[in-house]
């Protein structure tokens, strides 16, 4: 079955404490990119990349890293969370301009 | 800059009833597509309908379909005959065509309430 699988669905972790939301896909996909989804402002792309060893910031990356060392994988770092990257994340992936096909999200709540 | 807005926070349609969710962009792409997702209340975002800058015809898939006016930029998604399952936030979203499809942006959303 075609899909992005993320892991953990729900994380609950502490200030500073660093953490990975790890993203596969299965569709050869080119195209992944990570978004946060807050109430009342829709998601917002945090980085996107086009291919392996290609990745780029998207409109709020501040706080987050990542990497594209293989094409089916794209994880997310938090190398010191803050409460204020408590959001629902969800990552997704797309070959070239067709829609993109998301990830079931991870909760994360940093206290 | 590019932007989505969508006007309503919220709506309630009556179910069988159909419902127009507002959708206007701001581009100064050339070549864009459209989509309309929904996320229901377990959290996945679940893929609707896509519209092309150049497609001539609204798309339609099943219940959905997208009224595209290019020159007022707007891209309406119209669920018709409205069921209890239709209940969930819906986002109007735009990607480029040509360089710039790595940007994917999102509206801020609509909660819709389907009434028995």
């Amino acid at each position: 079955e075609a899909q992005v699988t993320q892991n953990p669905r729900y994380l609950i972790t502490v200030t500073g404490k660093k953490l990975t939301v790890t993203c596969s896909q299965n569709m050869n996909h080119e195209y992944m990119s990570w978004y946060r989804q807050d109430p009342g402002l829709g998601l917002r792309q945090i980085y996107y990349s086009m291919n392996v060893e290609v990745t780029d910031k998207g409109d709020v990356p501040e706080g987050y890293k990542v990497s594209r060392k293989e094409k089916r994988n794209f994880p997310l770092i938090l190398e010191s969370p803050s409460p204020n990257q408590t959001s629902l994340y969800f990552c997704a992936s797309s070959a070239g301009y067709s829609p993109l096909h998301f990830g079931n999200g991870t909760r994360l709540t940093v206290t | 800059a590019q932007k989505i807005t969508q006007t309503q926070p919220g709506m309630f349609v009556q179910e069988k009833e159909a419902v127009t969710l507002d959708c206007t962009y701001d581009t100064s792409d050339q070549s864009y597509g459209l989509f309309w997702y929904k996320q229901p209340s377990s959290g996945e975002m679940i893929f609707l309908i896509y519209q092309g800058s150049y497609d001539e015809q609204n798309a339609t898939e099943g219940r959905y379909s997208l009224n595209f006016q290019k020159a007022r930029k707007s891209a309406n998604l119209v669920i018709s005959a409205s069921q209890l399952g239709d209940s969930a936030m819906y986002f109007c979203a735009m990607r480029g065509l040509g360089g710039t499809y790595d940007k994917v942006i999102f509206g801020p959303g609509t909660s819709l309430s389907v009434i028995p």
